[in-house]
């Protein structure tokens, strides 16, 4: 079955780089995506990765996948109280694309 | 741009009444997505639209739930009949059917039954 798994909090030290782990379960996705939430907010696209691909850099994000692992991460550089927030890992799945999410990374930023 | 819009934000009802959600996607977006999340959770795939075919539904999509898309532009999800187990958020997403088909969600629509 399908099934993303993230380890649940992450604290770290402003001015620190964070790096959230995400592991997945299909092999035929194409696109795995990092999505921030705010509380009581919906989801914000962070930064997507094509499957071919081994990383992706995007201003503070980087975006490292090791395929024959299924292994996904998001290092921020430079990590700002501003980064607070709860990080999901989703691959797609289906016909349709549609997402799978892991149960998501709250990640603390301490000044 | 005015990106994934849902409404109402936020609905608190009694147990057993009808409540219903309308998502406006981003305008050229032909794909429709709704995903509900409970606290401590990701998101879950309920169903999708291509423009306005329903062409899948999750297992988690009861028959209380009914969602449309008449026009291929804005949808609606109903559920009827609320039980406390239907309170969470309800997300709208919508992407294109080609290129990264990259799915960008709306604010959530935060359902209480009570």
């Amino acid at each position: 079955g399908e099934d993303v798994e993230q380890s649940l909090f992450l604290s770290v030290r402003e001015g620190d780089s964070s790096v959230i782990n995400c592991t997945y379960t299909d092999s035929s996705s194409t696109y795995l995506y990092w999505y921030k939430q705010e509380p009581g907010a919906g989801l914000q696209l962070l930064t997507y990765i094509f499957s071919n691909m081994d990383m992706k850099q995007d201003q503070r994000l980087t975006v490292l996948l090791n395929k024959k692992d299924k292994h996904l991460s998001l290092r921020i550089a430079d990590t700002q109280t501003g980064d607070s927030a709860i990080y999901f890992c989703a691959e797609t799945t289906g016909s349709a694309r549609q997402l799978t999410f892991g149960s998501g990374t709250q990640l603390t930023v301490l000044p | 741009d005015t990106g994934v819009s849902q409404d109402p934000r936020h609905k608190i009802t009694k147990r057993g009444q009808n409540v219903t959600f309308r998502c406006d996607p981003i305008s050229e977006h032909n794909r429709l997505y709704w995903y509900r999340q409970t606290l401590g959770q990701g998101p879950e795939f309920l169903t999708y639209f291509q423009n306005e075919a329903q062409l899948e539904k999750s297992r988690l999509l009861s028959d209380r739930f009914s969602a449309e898309r008449p026009k291929g532009s804005f949808s609606t999800l109903e559920i009827q009949r609320t039980e406390q187990g239907d309170s969470a958020m309800y997300l709208c997403a919508s992407s294109l059917e080609t290129g990264s088909g990259t799915i960008y969600f709306g604010e959530g629509s935060w359902l209480t039954v009570v």
